[in-house]
């Protein structure tokens, strides 16, 4: 366990659900983040916050709506999503808003979508 | 804009061997580069993390070494195990300030046959 939760684990919807995806650090930690991870790319950063105000967009798409209500929780929510969409979406938390320290990883949930 | 390349892609070695991965990046202007393990479906679990400043970190069985000025990164483990099994990622942290996320490879697929 590393200190980061993320739930669900696993998610089916349709191209015109509405689904948020929940994480949370239990490590004190005051920057956030989600990455996607597709089949056969890397890891791609898609949101990062500091402090619970968002710092980083990485060129998502607007389907996508991250939230950060406090510095523990984040939050992506999604609607009217793509097939391609379906993947790995991994939380991560470092502690402090700098470039020095480790990143911790959540298990992911594992998106499918139909 | 960082990309990050690991070689090989795949591996298999026989047991108690040493081995080595490997890991390039083109920008050298980085806070730091991590050491990821994955296994299958699973999240990230941080391996080590060598700052912009230090040559080189090591962890029990693992060594990962860093030189900036050849955009290289190695990881090096000791009398390899079948449990060492999984995908290794090496992200770099770019500089710049701000809590900017990681820039991933795509990976070394490891096995180590019993």
């Amino acid at each position: 366990e590393t200190g980061v939760t993320q739930t669900p684990r696993h998610l089916v919807m349709g191209m015109t659900n509405k689904k948020s995806l929940k994480c949370e650090q239990h490590l004190g930690h005051n920057a956030m983040y989600w990455y996607k991870q597709s089949a056969k790319k890397p890891l791609e950063l898609m949101f990062v916050y500091n402090f619970k105000e968002q710092t980083e967009n990485n060129s998502v798409p607007s389907r996508f709506s991250p939230e950060c209500p406090n510095s523990s929780h984040l939050f992506l929510h999604l609607h009217t999503l793509q097939p391609e969409d379906s993947a790995l979406y991994l939380c991560a938390s470092s502690q402090e808003a700098l470039g020095t320290d480790t990143q911790y990883f959540g298990p992911g949930t594992r998106l499918t979508v139909l | 804009k960082q990309e990050v390349t690991q070689i090989p892609a795949a591996l298999s070695v026989p047991e108690g061997e040493n081995l080595v991965l490997n890991c390039s990046f083109t920008d050298s202007a980085i806070y730091n580069l991590q050491w990821f393990r994955q296994d299958p479906g699973k999240g990230l679990t941080s391996l080590l993390l060598i700052q912009s400043s230090q040559r080189e970190q090591t962890s029990g069985r693992l060594n990962a070494s860093l030189d900036k000025s050849s955009g290289r990164s190695t990881l090096y483990i000791a009398a390899s195990q079948p449990g060492d099994s999984a995908t290794y990622l090496c992200a770099g942290r770019e500089s710049g300030g701000g809590a900017d996320g990681l820039t991933f490879g795509k990976g070394t697929h490891l096995i180590i046959q019993p």
